[in-house]
């Protein structure tokens, strides 16, 4: 079946250290959507990277969609407290459906 | 936040017995689906709808069944619950080809005794 692996499962970094995360598709995606879930509360959309090798940012958030259109990550520089929190990647296959991975918790060291 | 509403937020019961979910949702999206969140599984895939009683399975939709009768409202019912659904239901609306992103109702905690 279509899967979206994550990696890694947590992150534990000091303040101020750079954050990575990973997905991995074992078939080629439509587009990759990027999810920020808070402690205690729900998925919230960040981005959408439909191009292949496409980067895009948001301030300290680099986003980056692979030539394969088979896998992606999410890099954070930098990180700060408010950073907490559960972040998925979330495939689309070309269907009005969305996969998601098994998200990366982030924990700050202050 | 998109107008998503989960009730009831928090349900504590026992195996056997038939619960509900509630999504209602004010945006008019077309698109309606019921995640699942578990430890070390992320968010998976139930149920969803493309339209007034049009529904389809998701990845993990044994045990669940759906419903659709308004574009507003779309319910998850358990018929016989088991302890293995004890988790944290999602709702959310979208369309996807259009704006692209799913909005999130705040979740619904389900405790299966």
């Amino acid at each position: 079946g279509q899967q979206v692996m994550q990696i890694p499962q947590y992150q534990h970094v000091q303040e101020g250290e750079d954050f990575t995360t990973y997905c991995n598709s074992s078939t080629t995606l439509s587009n990759i959507q990027w999810y920020k879930q808070r402690p205690g509360g729900h998925p919230v959309f960040l981005i959408q990277l439909v191009k292949s090798g496409e980067v895009k940012k948001q301030k300290r958030l680099t986003f980056q969609f692979g030539e394969a259109k088979k896998n992606s990550s999410l890099h954070i520089t930098a990180t700060q407290t408010t950073d907490v929190g559960t972040y998925f990647c979330a495939g689309n296959f070309g269907n009005e459906k969305l996969t998601f991975g098994t998200g990366t918790r982030l924990t700050i060291i202050p | 936040d998109a107008g998503i509403t989960q009730s009831p937020r928090h349900k504590v019961t026992e195996t056997g017995t038939p619960v509900t979910l509630r999504c209602h949702q004010t945006e008019n999206h077309r698109y309606m689906y019921w995640y699942r969140q578990d430890p070390g599984h992320g968010l998976r895939l139930i149920h969803y709808s493309y339209g007034v009683k049009d529904t389809d399975k998701g990845e993990v939709s044994d045990g669940y069944s759906v419903s659709r009768s308004k574009t507003e409202d779309f319910l998850l019912t358990l018929e016989s619950a088991t302890s293995s659904q004890t988790s944290v239901y999602f709702c959310a609306t979208g369309q996807l080809t259009n704006t692209g992103e799913l909005f999130f109702g705040e979740g619904s905690r389900l405790t299966v005794l």
